[in-house]
C-alpha cells in the first residue's frame, strides 16, 4: 500500500531555513509526479509545488516562488521541500502527496504531515 | 492563478442529503478532486475525475458536473461525514493546482 511518511518538522526561528523530507514506499517511485500542500492551523489546504516524475519539471503556486525548493532523489524513493527565510506566516502541517493516477496531477494518496512552526 | 469557490459551510440531518459546490471558470476543462478531511487527520480522497469513487468509499459519495459547478453529493449522511470538504483542480496545462476554500459538513 502507498506509505508516505514527512519528516523534517519542528519549532524553528524567523529567517531561518529548514529542509522537509517525506520517505515513499509501496509504489515505483519514480512513476508519479509529487506535490507538497500546506495547512495552517484551523485553515484550509493550500497547494505548494509539484514536482515532475523525473524532477525535470517543478512549479509552484504564486505566493510560494522564491523560498520554496521542491526535489527529489528517485535512488532514495525521497522528496524534498526547502524553506528559506521563514516566516511566522509558514507556520502550518506540510503534508506530502502522489499524484492518484500517472499522469493525472491530482493527488490521491497523502502522508500524515509535519508541523512546522516557525516561532523567535 | 484562479479560484475555486466553495460555501463556507452545509449542514444536514442524519439520512438527509447534502450537496456541497465547487466553482471555477477552468471547470469545464479540468477535473476536480474532492477531499475529506476530519480533525487532526490527513485529507482522504472520495471522488476523482468529477465523478469516480475510489475503491473503499461508500456508495453514498458521488459527484456531478455542470458547466463551471462540480458537486459533491452525500447520500444518507451520517454522523462519520462530518468532516471538512475541499475541491482540487488544476489549470488548463496542469502546471498549477489549486484547493477551493473547504466546506464544513454538520451532521445536525
Amino acid at each position: 500500500q502507498v506509505q508516505l511518511v514527512e519528516s523534517g518538522g519542528g519549532v524553528v526561528q524567523p529567517g531561518r531555513s529548514l529542509r522537509l523530507s517525506c520517505a515513499a514506499s509501496g509504489f515505483t517511485f519514480s512513476d508519479y509526479a509529487m506535490h507538497w500542500v500546506r495547512q495552517t492551523p484551523g485553515k484550509g489546504l493550500e497547494w505548494v509545488a509539484i514536482i515532475s516524475q523525473d524532477g525535470s519539471n517543478k512549479y509552484y503556486a504564486d505566493s510560494m516562488k522564491g523560498r520554496f525548493s521542491i526535489s527529489r532523489d528517485n535512488s532514495k524513493n525521497t522528496l524534498y521541500l526547502q524553506i528559506n527565510s521563514l516566516r511566522g506566516e509558514d507556520t502550518a502541517v506540510y503534508y506530502c502527496a502522489r499524484e492518484f493516477r500517472v499522469g493525472g496531477t491530482l493527488i490521491g494518496y497523502w502522508g500524515r504531515g509535519t508541523l512546522v512552526t516557525v516561532s523567535p | 492563478s484562479y479560484e475555486l469557490t466553495q460555501p463556507p459551510s452545509v449542514s444536514v440531518s442524519p439520512g438527509q442529503t447534502a450537496r456541497i459546490t465547487c466553482s471555477g471558470d477552468v471547470l469545464p476543462k479540468q477535473y476536480v478532486y474532492w477531499y475529506q478531511q476530519k480533525p487532526g487527520q490527513a485529507p482522504v480522497l472520495v471522488i476523482y475525475k468529477d465523478t469516480e469513487r475510489p475503491s473503499g468509499i461508500p456508495e453514498r459519495f458521488s459527484g456531478s458536473s455542470s458547466g463551471t459547478t462540480v458537486t459533491l453529493t452525500i447520500s444518507g449522511v451520517q454522523a462519520e461525514d462530518e468532516a471538512d470538504y475541499y475541491c482540487q483542480s488544476a489549470d488548463t496545462s496542469a502546471t498549477y493546482c489549486v484547493f477551493g476554500g473547504g466546506t464544513k459538513l454538520t451532521v445536525l
